[in-house]
């Protein structure tokens, strides 16, 4: 069966800090990837999501970026973090874009101080 | 750019009560579909409805899926403390090569 492991679950971090959050999905090949934002009680923001190795897609600029060096790898990354970073990150992948089921990982909680 | 818009934001009920939550999408939708996210945890897939019209039950929940396929909507009948979470409901992104975009979601709070 298919499972995604997000790492790590929660991180403080202070501004102007680096960022690597990584995300790797095992059971299945060729998976489209994710990441989201979640702000306190609000939805999900797309951030960029990758449909193979090395290709990535943006959807909203921002401070933060994002790379698959391997099939089933997702990294974000930021190499200086700002206060309005802070958030929930949340990493997920499906098989058929918006056709089909996402799963979700167990996300990152982000505090930037 | 597409949106999908959901209401209400919150909405408190006591337990035993129905609770409803609507979804408008602002461009016709090949599917939507809807997810659960526990307090402190991650959105859970709970259903996808394809077909206009269509009305999927899972227990004491009912999903609907408008005639014109830009309008959905989830009813729990009474309500559990179970039931206490945020549901989102989510749509293509320019016809689904790039993944959902997601309604900003509606917390419901259980009140025993």
């Amino acid at each position: 069966s298919q499972t995604i492991h997000q790492w790590p679950a929660t991180l403080v971090q202070p501004v102007g800090s680096p960022l690597s959050l990584e995300c790797t999905v095992e059971g299945t090949s060729n998976p489209n990837l994710y990441w989201y934002r979640q702000a306190a009680g609000r939805g999900l923001q797309l951030l960029f999501y990758s449909v193979g190795i090395g290709q990535i897609s943006s959807e909203v600029p921002q401070n933060l970026s994002a790379s698959r060096p391997q099939d089933r790898q997702f990294i974000l990354s930021s190499k200086k973090l700002l206060l309005s970073d802070s958030g929930f990150y949340l990493c997920a992948w499906d098989e058929q874009g918006g056709w089909s089921e996402a799963f979700f990982g167990q996300g990152t909680r982000l505090t930037v101080v | 750019g597409q949106q999908v818009m959901q209401i209400p934001q919150y909405q408190h009920v006591q337990e035993g009560e129905d609770f409803t939550t609507y979804c408008n999408s602002s461009t016709t939708l090949s599917n939507i579909q809807w997810y659960k996210q526990r307090p402190g945890g991650h959105p859970v897939f709970l259903i996808q409805l394809v077909k206009s019209g269509e009305v999927k039950k899972q227990k004491r929940l009912t999903f609907q899926f408008g005639e014109a396929k830009k309008n959905s909507s989830l009813h729990i009948t009474a309500t559990q403390t179970t039931d206490v979470g945020t549901y989102f409901c989510a749509g293509p992104i320019r016809g689904g090569a790039d993944g959902l975009t997601f309604g900003k979601g509606t917390h419901l709070i259980i009140q025993p």
